[in-house]
């Protein structure tokens, strides 16, 4: 079992839909990361949290550490949200990755 | 600013060759990062340098070794290449533990 799993693998939503994306962790971590990287490769920094909720713009990440859980939230998506999504757990340094959700947003 | 740079950003190798990738920063940041990231296995940390002068080993560390140059420079190097480190090589910095992390524009690695 990997020690930071992602789900869904795969998304496709409509344009305008509400998208979640969920990360369960099973180590110990001193903060939650999550990523966009785009189709050509770049990878950009979302959210670092360590506890309660954190927004920008139209994207939401909350985080649950007794249930080691945390979520990303896009509202009103659109098609340049398409990429993938990647959660991390950062304990001090030693970072473990989730394999990373794709979502597609269809016009 | 440019941000983190990575050179370079293409590279094919043959069995048993030698290289080094070179990643610096320009956001005086204490902490660089080199990861490793192939289809269906995620990004996977390689080695880290949490200051000027330390590094430490990530999750895969194996047939690899790394130089903190100086603040700015950190540098990945493969002595003896293999085709299982045929990857997407990607460098980070941050400020420090309490910062989101900076990626540059990644390496695409062949060894054949």
């Amino acid at each position: 079992k990997n020690e930071v799993e992602q789900s869904p693998q795969n998304l496709t939503a409509q344009e305008g839909e509400f998208i979640t994306i969920n990360c369960s962790y099973s180590v110990g971590i001193s903060a939650l990361h999550w990523l966009q990287q785009h189709p050509g490769g770049g990878i950009v920094s979302l959210f670092m949290l360590s506890s309660g909720k954190k927004k920008h713009g139209r994207l939401i990440a909350t985080i649950n550490i007794q249930e080691k859980h945390s979520s990303l939230h896009i509202t009103a998506s659109h098609p340049r949200d398409s990429a993938v999504y990647i959660c991390a757990g950062d304990n001090n340094n030693d970072m473990r990755f989730g394999a990373g959700t794709r979502l597609t947003v269809k016009p | 600013n440019a941000g983190v740079t990575q050179t370079p950003k293409f590279q094919v190798l043959k069995t048993g060759q030698s290289m080094t990738l070179q990643c610096a920063q320009d956001m005086n940041h204490n902490s660089m990062y080199w990861y490793r990231q192939d289809p269906g296995m995620g990004l996977r940390l390689i080695y880290y340098s949490a200051s000027e002068g330390t590094t430490d080993k990530g999750e895969v560390p194996n047939g690899y070794n790394v130089s903190r140059l100086n603040k700015r420079e950190f540098s990945l190097r493969l002595e003896s290449a293999a085709p299982s480190q045929t990857s997407v090589y990607f460098c980070a910095s941050r400020q420090g533990l309490n910062n989101e992390q900076f990626f540059g524009p990644g390496t695409r690695l062949t060894v054949l």
